[in-house]
Formats: C-alpha cells, sequence, structure tokens
C-alpha cells in the first residue's frame, strides 16, 4: 500500500462549483498533515496545514480523519485560478521527510 | 529572503556526461531536502539532511547519484554518469518547524 494515495483526477468542474478531494495515508504514527498546490511546471507550495480540529481559510477547509487515516479539502465557490494539482502531504515526525501524494489535478472550467 | 535557489534551471547533457545540481536553502532552516518529480512517479524523496548532516539516503536511485551539503548555505546533488531515465525536475526544499518552501527545480534532460 502507497504511503500517501489520491485520486489522480482530473476533476473538471465550473466556476463557482464546490470540489472536494480526499486522501489517505498508511502510517497511523504520522503527526502533520498538509495540502501544497503544484501549478504546471512550477514548484509545490504550501496551501494550508491539516489540523485536528479542522482548519479553514477563506474557501478552503480542510480536515483530518485520524481514525479513518484520511485527509480531505474542499474547494467552494471555485475559480479559474484555482486550477492547479493538489498534493496531499504527511510527515511522520517532526524533521522527518515529508510524503506526498501523487496530486489530484483540478480544471476549472468557465 | 530570495527563497530557495537551485541552479541551473534548465540542464540539457549527453548520456554519460556528470551533471551537478546546485541547491541554496533559505537561510536558518534546518533541513534540507532532495526530490525528483516524474509524470510517472509522482514526487520522490532522494535524500535529506538536518544540520548539514545527511540523514536518510535510501532513496538515491543508485551510486550514480550523490549529494553533499558542506554547509547550512549550500548543497549540492551530483549525477554521475548521468542517464536518459534520470531525466526528471529534480527539487530541492529546505524547512524549518515542518514547513516546506521549495526551490523552482531544476529540469534535467539526459539525451
Amino acid at each position: 500500500r502507497k504511503e500517501v494515495e489520491q485520486d489522480p483526477g482530473p476533476f473538471n468542474v465550473p466556476e463557482g462549483a464546490t470540489v472536494a478531494f480526499n486522501c489517505t495515508y498508511s502510517n497511523s504514527a504520522s503527526q502533520s498533515f498538509f495540502w501544497y498546490r503544484q501549478d504546471c511546471r512550477k514548484e509545490p507550495k504550501l496551501l494550508m496545514s491539516v489540523y485536528s480540529s479542522g482548519n479553514e481559510d477563506g474557501r478552503f477547509t480542510a480536515q483530518l480523519n485520524r481514525a479513518s487515516q484520511y485527509i480531505s479539502l474542499l474547494i467552494r465557490d471555485s475559480k479559474l485560478s484555482d486550477s492547479a494539482t493538489y498534493l496531499c502531504v504527511v510527515e511522520i515526525s517532526g524533521n522527518t521527510p515529508l510524503v506526498f501524494g501523487k496530486g489530484t489535478r483540478l480544471s476549472v472550467i468557465a | 529572503d530570495a527563497g530557495v535557489i537551485q541552479s541551473p534551471r534548465h540542464e540539457v547533457t549527453e548520456m554519460g556526461q556528470e551533471v551537478t545540481l546546485r541547491c541554496k536553502p533559505i537561510s536558518g532552516h534546518n533541513s534540507l531536502f532532495w526530490y525528483r518529480q516524474t509524470m510517472m512517479r509522482g514526487l520522490e524523496l532522494l535524500i535529506y539532511f538536518n544540520n548539514n548532516v545527511p540523514i536518510d539516503d535510501s532513496g538515491m536511485p543508485e551510486d550514480r547519484f550523490s549529494a553533499k551539503m558542506p554547509n547550512a548555505s549550500f548543497s549540492t546533488l551530483k549525477i554521475q554518469p548521468s542517464e536518459p531515465r534520470d531525466s526528471a525536475v529534480y527539487f530541492c526544499a529546505s524547512s524549518v518547524d515542518s514547513l516546506a518552501f521549495f526551490g523552482q527545480g531544476t529540469r534535467l534532460t539526459v539525451v
């Protein structure tokens, strides 16, 4: 089983739609969780951390379910500029490398 | 701060040649990572350093790959000899407190 698994997509959604991505991780000892965003031919950039209590940043909501070992990202009111690949990222413990999923590709269509 | 700086941005080389990729991490970050990204395999960790010391190089594909971090502000990844299957984007990232920041990557093409 892969350490971090994501549906590769692509998810093609119209502007204004709500879209959700899920991600599962295999190591139950994982401590930190993140969503990164990667635009075409660019480097990954931190989108948001994921906290146990769930957290929201504008149109973006991230949630963590430790019991089921999955992380989710919800994007409301999608914009064209949200088109990118979203990478689910897990860290086992501090100072250990981030483990990346292969990403979910989102395309927001006018 | 300029962020993580990688050079060169693009490299095209012939099979068998030596390739050296360079990285300058963000000042104050104590961890540095080298990743490789391909369409097929996604982002794969090659090696990482904590406080300039290599911690885990199990991701390095084979002996043709080597990495060094002689000081806190510089790291290199060397491939010798290079092969066409090494073609990929190589990212360097540095982190502090679990927050990692990536350089713009080096797009390597081995022909």
